[in-house]
């Protein structure tokens, strides 16, 4: 079935760092993808999205873009604040049109002042 | 501006017990779903609800029943509570099922002893 994989582990940065969240994923047809993120005690929120092949999705200095090439929506930020910690999800939704998100497993970002 | 709101926060039970977490949504959407979020597990659906008086399984729905009882309103019920549902549960909507933006409530972390 549909899958969406994360880099492991939590990621820890000095604000003004560069931000890399990489995520692959393996699906039937062509998805919409997605980020996520959760801030402390929180739900999820959209932080962005793309539908189609090379679409690039971006908001609050986030980017992602949809490579179909390599099946990768991996997660950039040039220059980290404090206020980004949080958790990060990677998304999909199948491309039948039903919203059945699959979600890889986050990751925890920690900015360091 | 209250968007997916879910009731209880917190609730600890013991095994064995039942209850109803309750979630209502005031942004007329179609379609409501219940995730549950473990540690290093992201987050997986448990049961969907495409349109008022339809439900669905998804990935995990042993242990629970839901019930959309109007548009707003969606719960999941634990007949008779495990330790294995432990975690967090959040509820979201989105405006139907082939829309691909979903809205998350703030949770609600059920431990059981």
């Amino acid at each position: 079935g549909d899958s969406v994989t994360q880099m492991e582990g939590p990621v820890t940065l000095s604000e003004e760092a560069f931000l890399t969240i990489n995520c692959t994923y393996t699906a039937t047809g062509y998805p919409s993808l997605f980020w996520y993120v959760q801030y402390p005690g929180e739900g999820l929120q959209l932080l962005l999205k793309a539908t189609k092949a090379d679409d690039k999705g971006s908001n609050k200095g986030f980017e992602a873009t949809y490579r179909k090439e390599t099946t990768s929506f991996h997660l950039e930020k040039g220059s980290v604040q404090v206020s980004d910690s949080a958790v990060y999800f990677c998304a999909l939704s199948g491309p039948g049109g039903n919203n059945r998100l699959a979600f890889g497993k986050g990751n925890q970002v920690v900015v360091i002042p | 501006n209250a968007g997916v709101t879910q009731t209880p926060k917190f609730q600890v039970l013991k095994t064995g017990q039942s209850m109803t977490l309750q979630c209502a949504q005031d942004m007329n959407h179609n379609s409501m779903y219940w995730y549950r979020q473990d540690p290093g597990m992201g987050l997986r659906l448990i049961y969907y609800s495409a349109s008022e008086g339809t439900t669905d399984k998804g990935e995990v729905p042993n242990g629970y029943n839901v019930s959309r009882l109007n548009k707003r309103e969606f719960s999941l019920r634990l007949e008779s509570a495990a330790p294995s549902q432990t975690s967090v549960y959040f509820c979201a909507s989105s405006v139907d099922y082939t829309n691909t933006e979903a809205f998350f409530g703030q949770g609600t972390r059920l431990t059981v002893v």
